[in-house]
């Protein structure tokens, strides 16, 4: 059975910090991953999609990477901003077509 | 532009009770979800629909039911609520299966609480 952990469960950083969400599963046997973002009270909105053969994808300040054959993703944010607190969270596609999430990571962002 | 729009987006059951959550999309997609959200579990597919017509089990399929009489709209039931099924449901859309890596579309989700 696929799961899905995302490390750490929360983070607080400073305005203007880089930073790295890591996301990992145990079974390499995936089609693609996405991150997602959600705001509180509110749905999930794809941020960023890496199919298996891909090792990366960008968007603006977002960089995902993908390393399959060890089971880890991360998500690069450059140059935080307070509009980015949310809750991020991966997911993979495996066998099935099932669709796996992690449980997310909250992150703030203080100005 | 409304994409996907799920109703009612609050209610407080009595055990026992019944109720239908509904959600349409706009988008024509043929694949439509519904998930519940936990505190300390990821999403969990609850019951999901490859087309107007079909529906079939997720990982968590339990006391729900599901009807897909048209193509735009996707019902998730419930029989007799129980306070386990206290959660939040979140519908989904997306015009392929996840393995193709077309987006999918969420709606803002329906807090539901058995009393």
């Amino acid at each position: 059975k696929q799961e899905v952990t995302q490390i750490p469960a929360a983070l607080s950083v400073p305005e203007g910090e880089n930073l790295v969400l890591n996301c990992s599963f145990t079974d390499s046997a995936i089609y693609n991953l996405q991150w997602f973002r959600q705001d509180p009270g509110k749905g999930l909105t794809s941020l960023l999609l890496i199919q298996s053969s891909q090792r990366e994808q960008t968007s603006g300040r977002l960089n995902a990477s993908l390393d399959k054959s060890s089971g880890r993703s991360t998500l690069y944010i450059a140059a935080s901003q307070p509009g980015d607190s949310a809750t991020y969270l991966c997911a993979v596609t495996g066998g099935g077509n099932k669709l796996t999430f992690g449980t997310g990571t909250q992150l703030k962002v203080e100005l | 532009n409304a994409g996907v729009t799920q109703t009612p987006k609050f209610r407080v059951l009595k055990t026992g009770q019944s109720m239908t959550l509904l959600c349409a999309q706009d988008m024509n997609h043929e694949y439509m979800y519904w998930y519940r959200q936990d505190p300390g579990m990821g999403l969990r597919l609850i019951h999901y629909s490859v087309g107007e017509g079909t529906t079939a089990k997720g990982e968590v399929p339990d006391g729900y039911n599901v009807s897909r009489l048209k193509k735009q709209n996707f019902l998730l039931g419930l029989e007799s609520a129980a306070p386990s099924q206290t959660s939040v449901y979140f519908c989904a859309s997306s015009d392929t299966g996840h393995s193709s890596g077309n987006t999918i579309y969420f709606g803002e989700g329906s807090w539901l609480t058995v009393v």
